[in-house]
């Protein structure tokens, strides 16, 4: 069956330290995939996708992202963190390019960041 | 143009009442989507709408679910003789192809 998979429920960091977000995914061929950023009682914002070419991509917020075929992963990563981005992070896939039900979310990975 | 609106922010009913949301995407969008997210989990997907037309339907939108989009603009969502199960935040998101724009989404709690 079709899955996305965060590992990390949650993670604590540092302000100012490195962050990776984990996400894998099973699918029969490389789909779309996504990373969705979600505020406290609030919609989702996209931070950035990968449709195809480079496989490091470049997002908003300073984050960026790695499309690694060989390991079905598309970690999320930022240098440096910042308190306001904690938040919770959806890696999301769609397989077809369609946006209809097989666009499927992760559970999520919580993030939390310490002064 | 500021966004996906969604109306209202938060909805407590009591068990058995009839709830409906309104969703009004981005203007240009042609695609409106809902999508019900439970605590701990990520948006799961209900129902897509293709300008007027609702071309898909999930599983979990059982018979008291219903949506509508008239004339392709803002949709509604109702659900009819709510459960407790039916708690959860219901989110809205539209797109001309690729990458959705999500509303701030509707709480409901059915009490």
């Amino acid at each position: 069956a079709q899955s996305v998979t965060q590992p990390d429920i949650h993670i604590t960091v540092s302000e100012g330290a490195s962050l990776e977000l984990r996400c894998n995914y099973s699918y029969g061929a490389t789909p779309y995939l996504f990373w969705y950023v979600q505020s406290p009682g609030q919609g989702l914002q996209l931070l950035l996708k990968y449709f195809s070419g480079d496989t490091l991509v470049q997002g908003i917020k300073g984050f960026e992202a790695e499309f690694k075929r060989s390991q079905s992963s598309f970690n999320l990563r930022k240098p440096s963190v910042h308190w306001s981005d904690a938040a919770e992070y959806f890696c999301a896939v769609d397989p077809d390019d369609n946006y209809g039900q097989n666009f499927v979310f992760g559970p999520g990975t919580r993030l939390s960041v310490l002064p | 143009d500021t966004g996906v609106s969604q109306d209202p922010r938060h909805k407590i009913t009591k068990r058995g009442q009839n709830v409906t949301f309104r969703c009004d995407p981005i203007s240009e969008h042609n695609r409106l989507y809902w999508y019900r997210q439970t605590l701990g989990q990520g948006p799961e997907f209900l129902t897509y709408f293709q300008n007027e037309a609702q071309l898909e339907k999930s599983r979990l939108l059982s018979d008291r679910f219903s949506a509508e989009r008239p004339k392709g603009s803002f949709s509604t969502l109702e659900i009819q003789r709510t459960e407790q199960g039916d708690s959860a935040m219901y989110l809205c998101a539209s797109t001309p192809t690729r990458g959705y724009t999500f509303g701030s989404g509707t709480r409901l709690t059915v009490v």
